[in-house]
């Protein structure tokens, strides 16, 4: 079956300029992550989704960075006035879940390639 | 302490070699472990899951120490196409559904 998507592949950007990332998770799925990780650095995560709800924006770096997901699939990560340190890959995954602490794994999609300018 | 450490590599072995790779974790309640396997400029893919019991997939096998917090990855006969970045993740059980990333032990096969 499909799995996740996400777009653009590749998005160049000039410094100041908004931008929004889309992901499209595997059906079914109502967990939804985001992450983004650096040349040659680990996943740092953004954002979690559990259906339409985001418990846990904890890691969102700053106000620039907001998220929102509709009808339980597609989300969409926005960055405001982007800055040279948002360059990155920008990745989206989800996973069942289920109440009561029951985990699944996560599927990745490909990524988003940002590189602010 | 970081909550899931892992040693960055990277571990450059011969075809054929045996290779194992730790990752200690911090919260003595987590609960759910995997092993993730990153190519270059690639999505992370779930290699395996780790059971308290330990499991073995062909030539994989995952070992999970509580008592000690750790998990284990044993990769043998090891071939040019297993050379990628290794993920440790690590969830705790109840509250947040975010798992924790390990930075990746990176693993070089060559001929």
């Amino acid at each position: 079956g499909a799995g996740v998507s996400q777009s653009p592949s590749n998005k160049v950007t000039e410094k100041g300029k908004d931008v929004e990332l889309r992901c499209d998770p595997i059906s079914g799925h109502t967990a939804l992550y985001w992450y983004r990780q650096s040349l040659g650095q680990g996943l740092e995560f953004l954002i979690y989704f559990q259906g339409n709800s985001a418990p846990d924006k904890s890691g969102l770096p700053s106000d620039r960075f907001s998220a929102e997901r509709t009808g339980g699939s597609v989300s969409t990560l926005t960055i405001q006035r982007t800055q040279q340190e948002d360059s990155a890959v920008y990745l989206c995954a989800s996973s069942l879940a289920l109440a009561g602490g029951s985990s699944y794994e996560q599927y990745f999609g490909p990524g988003t390639r940002l590189t602010v300018t | 302490r970081k909550e899931v450490e892992q040693d960055p590599g990277p571990f450059n072995v011969p075809e054929g070699a045996t290779v194992a790779f730790n990752c200690t974790y911090s919260n003595s309640a987590s609960q759910s472990f995997f092993w993730y396997r990153q190519d270059c400029r690639k999505e992370p893919k779930l290699l395996m899951s780790v059971y308290s019991s330990g499991n073995e997939d062909g030539r994989f096998t995952a070992q999970l120490n509580r008592a000690s917090q750790y998990i284990s990855l044993l990769i043998r006969d090891s071939k040019l196409s297993d050379s990628a970045t290794y993920l440790c993740v690590v969830k705790r059980t109840g509250g947040s559904y975010i798992p924790t990333f390990g930075r990746g032990t990176s693993l070089i096969v060559h001929p």
